[in-house]
């Protein structure tokens, strides 16, 4: 089983608004990822977690803050976001370590900022 | 710099014919390299990974060519159901690192 979901599907919030988006794995996976995708555009990185530590943070906006609580959850919590944050974000995980180990991706979340 | 750099196409290709997709990428400390497909309005999907010495899984063949910093995807007999976007993608260092994506290139199988 290689699935990752993802919660909710569709997100509208507005400027002021503070939400969460959640991410959930339970194969093991020890690495675990968010990444943004704009229409037309492919991913881009936005952090990765390492056994639940926050490993890489590609200078994303503090906007966004990103929370591992376990293993198997990654929650990303919104606030105060402008409309071109507006999106498709991903979250994806792999066994982490060396070594050829592919991510797989949930659905998605799309988010649009009004 | 970290690039990585697909033909975005479109590519028209007739139902039953082969397609070849050639990606380059700009460093050669790259680790890993992977194939993805993404339909529209879906998540990247894993096609697949792409070993040194080459593989293939079905009607589908990826090459690597480190000396050269080019992966290709071959893609025989094709069908309507492999009308996506390719996405060439490589991990540059370690194993938790995240991966980057090239732009993609879009095929479109005619009946």
């Amino acid at each position: 089983d290689t699935e990752v979901t993802q919660t909710p599907k569709h997100l509208v919030m507005g400027m002021t608004n503070k939400k969460s988006l959640k991410c959930e794995q339970h194969m093991g996976h020890r690495a675990m990822y968010w990444y943004k995708q704009k229409a037309k555009k492919p991913p881009e990185l936005m952090f990765v977690y390492s056994y639940e530590k926050l490993s890489i943070n590609e200078s994303v906006p503090s906007r966004f803050s990103p929370e591992c609580p376990n293993s198997s959850l990654l929650n990303l919590h919104l606030h105060a976001l402008q409309p071109e944050d507006s999106a498709l974000y991903l979250c994806a995980s792999s066994l982490g370590g060396q070594g050829i180990y592919e991510q797989y991706f949930g659905p998605g979340t799309r988010l649009t900022v009004t | 710099r970290k690039e990585v750099e697909q033909d975005p196409g479109p590519f028209n290709v007739p139902e039953g014919a082969t397609v070849a997709f050639n990606c380059t990428y700009s460093n050669s400390a790259s680790q890993s390299f992977f194939w993805y497909r993404q339909d529209c309005r879906k998540e990247p999907k894993l096609l697949m990974s792409v070993y040194s010495s080459g593989n293939e899984d079905g009607r589908f063949t990826a090459q690597l060519n480190r000396a050269s910093q080019y992966i290709s995807l071959l893609i025989r007999d094709s069908k309507l159901s492999d009308s996506a976007t390719y996405l060439c993608v490589v991990r540059w260092r370690g194993g938790a690192d995240g991966l980057t994506f090239g732009k993609g290139t879009h095929l479109i199988i005619q009946p």
